[in-house]
């Protein structure tokens, strides 16, 4: 079946250390987008990406870093920049031309927690 | 700016009573897109519907139903006879072009719980 796949679906880290959270997709889908989900706060846009070997900043992009190099895959990096890093993150993708209505489909999420 | 607010951050229902839950959006453009979406406590949001601002026909799909009135600029989900299995966060989302994409601005959530 297509979908998107998030790899791990839980993650502990020690303060000081980067992650890489893993997002595949099978959709055939162009654009990619990674989300930060807090208690009370929604899904906040941290990165993404509307071609391979392209993407911007959203929102919140500070102590993030991702990488586009293939159409089915768009990994996040926490690095140890990031200050509250301890959140839901969840990866979505999109049709990107043809009737592109922003619809998003995402994965199952990553629980991140920095002990 | 765009934004959406969804004013009811927690609701509580008994099975089989029927729940409204509220969006409110902020938008200049006059083409733009409205998305409902569930999230389970399996984490994965899910799909339920999408409305163009052009068109502001109700929809009803099962025990759902969706009211966008453009001149309050609210999109409101029904949910008729809810069922425990109704019970997740629930999102309004607004999208529209910003920068050569589809700019996706989600409000906080609501957190339906119904009570068997």
């Amino acid at each position: 079946d297509g979908g998107i796949t998030q790899s791990p679906k839980y993650l502990f880290r020690k303060e000081g250390q980067n992650v890489t959270l893993s997002c595949e997709q099978n959709l055939n889908h162009d654009a990619m987008y990674w989300y930060r989900q807090d208690p009370g706060q929604g899904l906040r846009l941290i990165y993404y990406s509307q071609i391979v070997n392209d993407f911007q900043k959203g929102d919140i992009a500070e102590g993030y870093s991702v990488s586009r190099e293939k159409k089915e895959s768009f990994p996040l990096t926490v690095t140890s920049a990031q200050k509250n890093p301890t959140a839901f993150y969840l990866c979505a993708s999109s049709m990107r031309t043809g009737g592109n209505t922003g619809e998003l489909f995402f994965g199952e999420g990553s629980r991140l927690t920095v002990l | 700016a765009q934004k959406v607010t969804q004013a009811q951050t927690e609701i509580s229902v008994v099975e089989k009573e029927d729940v409204t839950l509220d969006c409110v959006y902020e938008t200049r453009d006059t083409t733009y897109y409205l998305f409902w979406y569930k999230q389970p406590p399996s984490g994965e949001l899910v799909f339920l519907i999408r409305r163009n601002s052009f068109d502001e026909q109700n929809e009803i799909s099962g025990r759902y139903s969706w009211n966008f009135q453009k001149s309050t600029s609210s999109f409101n989900f029904t949910i008729t006879a809810s069922q425990v299995v109704d019970s997740a966060v629930y999102f309004c989302a607004l999208s529209e072009r910003a920068g050569g994409y589809q700019k996706v601005t989600f409000g906080i959530g609501t957190k339906l719980q119904v009570i068997p």
